[in-house]
């Protein structure tokens, strides 16, 4: 089993602020990995696939970059909305996803 | 407009079954994968099961496999999930998900989840 490891646990930044997640994985993953976007109370929402990828829909504020091990996703300027729960997804072999980054007001 | 609508789920005993049913709409069901995520405050986000688009091939998490069954009817684009032999770690959030397209394995639709609660 792929195991995701994002860091950090939280990031406390305040609007309009860069925000840059990580997602290890423990071994090579290629480039397949997504990220979700989760709020309380709602399923989870695919921004990036691939790991660079817009799913349709996602701001031009998201990026993501990274191949092999090492993934970051970035939000350029934090808006209201943004503030939620994080997650990455590996496909290289059964699906597995990491534990979250907490994306909170500052 | 896509949506996936989940029924089921509840209460139930250590060792009883249940059913998951999942209904979509807006988009052609029988040309998609689907999945089913479930969700628990402690070990976060975990894929159970795949069906095919034509329901041909199955596959199933570790923690479920001889247990759990996934099935289709592409005639009445439901989805549906088969809990037996239900276990106090079974207790979650179940989603049903869309795959986004022919060998993704990424969920880009879901359902609004179902909570199942496996308590003596």
């Amino acid at each position: 089993e792929v195991v995701l490891t994002q860091s950090p646990a939280t990031l406390s930044l305040s609007p309009g602020e860069r925000a840059i997640l990580s997602c290890r994985a423990s071994q090579s993953v290629h480039n397949y990995l997504a990220w979700y976007q989760q709020k309380p109370g709602q399923a989870p929402r695919l921004l990036i696939w691939n790991a660079l990828t817009r799913a349709t829909g996602t701001p031009a504020r998201f990026s993501g970059s990274g191949s092999g091990t090492d993934f970051t996703l970035t939000i350029s300027s934090l808006q209201p909305e943004d503030f939620a729960v994080y997650y990455c997804q590996q496909r290289s072999s059964w699906p597995t996803f990491g534990q979250g980054t907490k994306v909170e007001i500052k | 407009q896509v949506h996936l609508v989940q029924s089921g789920g509840g209460v139930v005993q250590p060792g009883r079954s249940l059913r998951l049913s999942c209904v979509a709409s807006g988009f052609s069901f029988s040309k998609h994968a689907m999945h089913w995520v479930r969700q628990t405050p402690g070990k976060g986000l975990e894929w159970v099961a795949v069906i095919s688009d034509d329901g041909s091939k199955r596959y199933f998490a570790d923690s479920v496999k001889g247990r759990f069954t996934i099935s289709r009817d592409n005639s009445k684009n439901t989805l549906s999930l088969q809990m037996n032999s239900l276990r106090l770690e079974d207790t979650a959030l179940y989603y049903c998900a869309r795959d986004l397209g022919p060998d993704k394995d990424y969920f880009d639709y879901w359902g609004q989840g179902t909570l199942v609660t496996v308590s003596s």
